[in-house]
């Protein structure tokens, strides 16, 4: 069964700076993808970034980009030039390409950013 | 528009009773989700649905009862509801393997 751990429940970064967020997966399998996903206070669950695993480049969306280390199963979030509209929760998630067990996302805990004036 | 819709965004209702929520996706996908947020934010898959077939029921009590009539719509039926049943879930659709596109969640409160 895949894990995902996110080490940091919470965390705060002043607005414009640069935050990183921590996830670690566990799994025994080579095909898979991993995301980021944001929930605001607003509830909606938003797709952030995407990577693909057999992708050695790491994924880049505007503001937001990933350290993607495969051997070290390791998959961070950076956020750029901080902005308030980034507080959120933000959730590190893993699906599978292999077998029945492609047809869920297994998160983890968690992140609260809080992104100050 | 709407990618994914679930409805009611609020439920509000007493012990014992039965209540529905509605999901439907307008993206063409071909897998659908329940998944549970806890107090704590955790989510947690329920169930998944591949072509309107049962995929994925992860130990979710027998009073949970998804139904699929096509493959744009899953729907989730809850029996006698308990306290403990108190969560967000959330609806979510996706082409099996990628990324999954959310609904904005039913605030269910069980009193």
């Amino acid at each position: 069964a895949q894990t995902v751990t996110q080490s940091q429940p919470e965390m705060s970064v002043q607005e414009a700076e640069t935050v990183t967020l921590s996830c670690t997966y566990d799994t025994s399998e080579n095909n898979y993808y991993l995301f980021w996903y944001k929930q605001p206070p607003s509830r909606q669950m938003i797709l952030v970034i995407r990577q693909e695993a057999y992708k050695q480049q790491n994924a880049t969306e505007n503001r937001f980009s990933v350290n993607f280390q495969k051997a070290a199963k390791s998959f961070s979030l950076k956020i750029s030039d901080s902005q308030l509209g980034d507080t959120a929760m933000y959730f590190c998630a893993f699906i599978s390409l292999s077998g029945g067990s492609n047809y869920k996302l297994t998160f983890g805990k968690g992140t609260l950013l809080t992104v100050n004036p | 528009d709407t990618a994914v819709s679930q409805t009611p965004k609020y439920l509000v209702t007493q012990m014992g009773n039965d209540k529905s929520i509605k999901c439907e996706q307008n993206l063409g996908h071909d897998t659908m989700y329940w998944y549970k947020q806890d107090s704590k934010k955790f989510l947690k898959i329920m169930f998944s649905y591949n072509n309107k077939e049962l995929i994925i029921n992860e130990t979710v009590p027998n009073r949970f009862s998804p139904k699929s009539p096509d493959k744009a719509h899953l729907n989730l039926h809850i029996n006698s509801l308990e306290l403990g049943d108190s969560a967000v879930y959330f609806c979510a659709s996706s082409h099996a393997n990628t990324e999954a596109f959310f609904g904005q969640g039913t605030r269910l409160t069980v009193v």
